[in-house]
């Protein structure tokens, strides 16, 4: 079974600062995606970044990269020059290689102040 | 526009009534879900579909039914048997590793 944690129910950040969001995963699989979704107050959930287990380089996308260390098993979502616009809830995921389904953590809402 | 659509938007019903959220998409995946989201927590799976004519259920699938008889739609029936059915649901689509999200339904059952 796969399982995300985590740890930080909320986040406060200035605008055009950057923010880190934690993410850790357990799973026995050796191949595995880990994914990060943003959902604002509106409840669309907005796909941000993808990272492969085996992928070599860390994720990036725009302003958003994803701190991948595999063997801690973190997969921590950073988010720099932050906006007003990025204050919503931040969904952490994963799915082992072959299966269909993302197995999600219980979500960070991160708040962005002027 | 491809992408994913779900209606209605908020949907009210009665304790004991049977109701079917829809879910619609025009992106050509073959696989579907559907997931419930309670306040404060993530996304937890209900059903899920591969392919036409077949699904499988999540970790909640108790009190719901699905039905795939077309690749573009997979509608979701809430039972009177799911008994804490008020929830935020939503709907996805994948293709690879990328899965897509419709807006979702907000169901209050009264």
């Amino acid at each position: 079974a796969q399982k995300i944690t985590q740890t930080q129910p909320g986040m406060f950040v200035q605008e055009k600062e950057a923010v880190t969001l934690d993410c850790t995963y357990d799973t026995s699989d050796p191949s595995y995606g880990l994914f990060w979704y943003k959902q604002p107050s509106s409840g669309e959930m907005i796909f941000l970044i993808y990272q492969g287990s085996y992928d070599q380089q860390n994720a990036t996308e725009g302003r958003y990269s994803l701190n991948f260390q595999k063997a801690r098993k973190s997969a921590n979502l950073v988010i720099s020059a932050s906006q007003l616009g990025d204050s919503a809830m931040y969904f952490c995921a994963m799915r082992p290689s072959g299966y269909s389904t993302l197995t999600f953590g219980k979500g960070t809402m991160l708040l962005v102040s002027p | 526009d491809g992408g994913i659509t779900q209606s209605p938007k908020y949907l009210f019903r009665k304790e004991g009534q049977n109701v079917t959220l829809s879910c619609e998409q025009n992106l050509n995946h073959d696989a579907m879900y559907w997931y419930r989201q309670d306040p404060g927590q993530g996304l937890r799976l209900i059903y899920y579909s591969q392919i036409v004519n077949d699904f499988q259920k999540g970790d909640i699938a108790e009190g719901y039914s699905v039905s795939r008889e077309k690749k573009e739609s997979f509608p979701l029936t809430v039972t009177s048997a799911q008994k804490n059915p008020t929830a935020f649901y939503l709907c996805a689509s994948s293709i690879g590793h990328s899965m897509f999200f419709g807006p979702g339904t907000r169901l209050t059952v009264l």
